[in-house]
């Protein structure tokens, strides 16, 4: 089965610009999450969904992050505006309804903010 | 929030060295999860555990659930090349689909 897509790969922005990241779980999966991975640390949780709702954002600054999972399908994230400290590799995970074995992450974007 | 440390924090082993590694916590968590990272790639699962004292095995890797649901160890034996990597654990409350808190991470580098 094909995997969680995630793009773009990289990304450098100035600072208090705007950037969005976008996700497409793998097909059939319920549960999509956002993971914010700041370099030399674990990944952090910032926002989880089941199909379209949220189920999970509290870890998620909502003065400048937002993300939607629109149809239950595909989700995006985005950050407006950026601030030094948001640059870290966003990940992307997707896992189907009940399954107690984990989730696939995506590769991730990397962000770079200057 | 909740913590999880991992020591060490890196290690450089010679290949065929076997490997070892844990995780603490200060809350109990149900479901104690290994993942491995490659540069530039996501985390990916080695082995999940979700019972207090399980023991469990996955080819070269052994990892075990901590009698007291506070700690995990991951045993990596005869390391060859592609062992590389920083490996995560990752907590969880329940199983399945509840949000992971992860370590902080053991770099494994093997030396020529």
């Amino acid at each position: 089965e094909a995997g969680v897509a995630q793009s773009p790969r990289y990304k450098i922005i100035e600072k208090r610009q705007s950037v969005a990241f976008w996700c497409n779980p793998i097909s059939g999966h319920a549960t999509l999450y956002w993971y914010q991975q700041i370099l030399g640390q674990g990944p952090k949780l910032l926002i989880q969904f089941q199909n379209n709702g949220v189920v999970d954002d509290s870890q998620l600054p909502k003065d400048r992050f937002s993300a939607e999972r629109l149809k239950g399908v595909d989700s995006t994230l985005k950050i407006q505006p950026a601030k030094l400290e948001d640059s870290a590799v966003y990940l992307c995970a997707s896992s189907p309804e009940g399954s107690p074995y984990g989730y696939t992450f995506g590769s991730g974007t990397r962000l770079t903010v200057v | 929030g909740q913590q999880l440390n991992q020591s060490p924090q890196s290690m450089f082993i010679q290949e065929g060295e076997d490997v070892s590694m844990n995780c603490t916590s200060s809350s109990i968590f149900n479901t104690w999860l290994w993942y491995k990272q490659d540069p530039g790639e996501g985390p990916v699962l080695l082995i999940a555990l979700y019972k207090a004292g399980e023991l469990t095995s996955n080819g070269r890797l052994t990892a075990q659930f901590g009698i007291t649901r506070k700690d995990s160890f991951l045993n990596i034996s005869a390391s060859i090349p592609s062992d590389v990597g920083i490996y995560f654990c990752a907590g969880q409350l329940g199983f399945g689909n509840e949000k992971l808190t992860f370590g902080t991470g053991t770099r494994l580098t093997i030396i020529p």
